[in-house]
């Protein structure tokens, strides 16, 4: 099957610092990639869809200014969290879609990255 | 009202024992059903899914979902040590790429 990665899986850092997270469709090329946020014992919440080579569509109620997305080819997508405060500390998933499909089952998740600000 | 329910559990039952998850929706633009299986500090991985009513088999689980009542179910045979995790059910309406999660039932099967 396709495999997603991402890249750290957990990292540490101090309030006030940016973090970046990086999202890699390894086998397949997917024009569609998508940045979730789960809370302990909590369902995904979609955060932003980012599409290749175009600006990320944000869920109301992300600030779009905190959360950069960048989705520079067809295979990477990136979340940098800027400003960390410790009330971003959440664990962030990404998933993929595979190019010329219409149903979105056919996304593929990645392992998640934790994030603990201090 | 949220839009789609899903007990979170925890659920434990015996190894061997007969599982049974559901969800509840409210939006019946749904056409989408999924179940996903996420182990602790994983990403999800999709189980089953099914397009519009009816049931779908794979293996030792079975997927049923029930358009008129709004309710969807995954069952899974013969329940493992292995199975427990927690299991999303999700779903998709027309016309768009939006997924919608329940909360997860967070499943123990003791050995």
């Amino acid at each position: 099957g396709a495999v997603v990665s991402q890249h750290p899986s957990w990292v540490i850092c101090k309030s006030g610092t940016s973090v970046k997270i990086e999202c890699r469709s390894l086998d397949f090329q997917a024009t569609t990639m998508f940045w979730y946020r789960q809370f302990p014992k909590q369902s995904l919440m979609l955060m932003a869809t980012s599409n290749e080579g175009s600006k990320a569509t944000y869920e109301q109620g992300v600030e779009k200014d905190k959360f950069l997305i960048n989705h520079a080819s067809l295979t990477l997508s990136t979340l940098t969290v800027t400003s960390a405060h410790p009330e971003d500390s959440s664990f962030y998933i990404c998933s993929a879609a595979p190019p010329h499909t219409s149903d979105q089952e056919t996304q593929y998740f990645g392992p998640g990255t934790r994030l603990l600000v201090l | 009202q949220k839009e789609v329910e899903q007990d979170p559990g925890p659920l434990s039952v015996p190894e061997g024992a007969i599982v049974s998850l559901n969800c509840t929706y409210s939006n019946s633009a749904f056409q989408y059903f999924m179940w996903y299986r996420q182990y602790s500090r994983k990403g999800p991985e999709l189980l089953m899914y099914t397009y519009s009513s009816g049931n779908k088999e794979d293996g030792r689980f079975t997927a049923q979902v029930d358009k008129s009542s709004k309710y969807i179910s995954l069952f899974i045979r013969d329940s493992q040590p292995s199975d427990s995790a927690t299991y999303l059910c999700a779903m998709i309406g027309t016309g768009g790429f939006k997924t919608i999660f329940g909360a997860g039932t967070r499943l123990f099967v003791k050995a």
